[in-house]
């Protein structure tokens, strides 16, 4: 199975700051990287697809990068509502895995 | 809008079963795949399986294979998950979500409590 590595655990940031976000890959997996936000007792909402392509809805500030093993989902001036953990998963190979999420938290 | 509309919560004992609903609207339901995704308390996400509302074609995760069955009813636009030989380790929430080879759209989730 591939394993997505996503770092840091936890990222206390001040709203208004920028921050990027990593998952890593454990092979090369193209651009099937996938990101969602989930806040707290909600459904998991999806971000990006394709590493990089924008989802209609989605505020301009989220974007991502990234192919191969290294991905970034970057988020431009931190809003409140913006605080909460963060996937990416792939879709390159079966069975389709997550990591282990990034938790967004204010400093 | 696209709606996903999962079935409430469910108390099962150990090594019972248990059948989830998820009926879709705001969409054509053969359009997209429905996938089946796993969050166990405080804990990451584990995709399950995937179905393809056309033919019934089906995509599993091997860790769930010989326990999950993943149908779809094109008539009422509902799909289902059964899981069989339930263990403490199935409790969870359980989510719905339509998309093509990703989620997309996600349902509400469902909070699976296995306990005697």
């Amino acid at each position: 199975d591939i394993v997505l590595t996503q770092s840091p655990a936890t990222l206390s940031v001040t709203p208004g700051e920028s921050v990027s976000l990593s998952c890593r890959a454990s092979q090369g997996i193209g651009t099937t990287i996938h990101w969602y936000q989930q806040k707290s007792n909600e459904s998991p909402r999806l971000l990006i697809k394709y590493a990089s392509q924008s989802i209609s809805g989605i505020p301009s500030r989220f974007s991502g990068s990234g192919s191969g093993t290294d991905f970034t989902l970057s988020i431009n001036r931190v809003e409140s509502e913006d605080f909460s953990v963060y996937y990416c998963q792939q879709t390159y190979s079966l069975p389709f895995t997550f990591g282990s999420g990034t938790k967004l938290e204010i400093k | 809008q696209v709606n996903l509309l999962q079935s409430g919560a469910a108390l099962v004992k150990p090594g019972a079963s248990v059948k989830l609903s998820c009926k879709a609207s705001g969409y054509t339901f053969t359009d997209y795949y429905i996938h089946w995704v796993k969050q166990s308390h405080g804990r990451s996400l584990e995709w399950i399986g995937y179905i393809n509302p056309i033919g019934g074609y089906t995509n599993y995760n091997e860790k769930f294979k010989n326990r999950a069955t993943l149908t779809v009813d094109k008539s009422t636009n509902t799909a289902y998950m059964e899981l069989a030989r339930l263990t403490s380790e199935d409790s969870a929430t359980y989510f719905c979500s339509s998309g093509g080879s990703y989620p997309y759209y996600w349902g509400q989730g469902v909070m699976v409590t296995v306990s005697s």
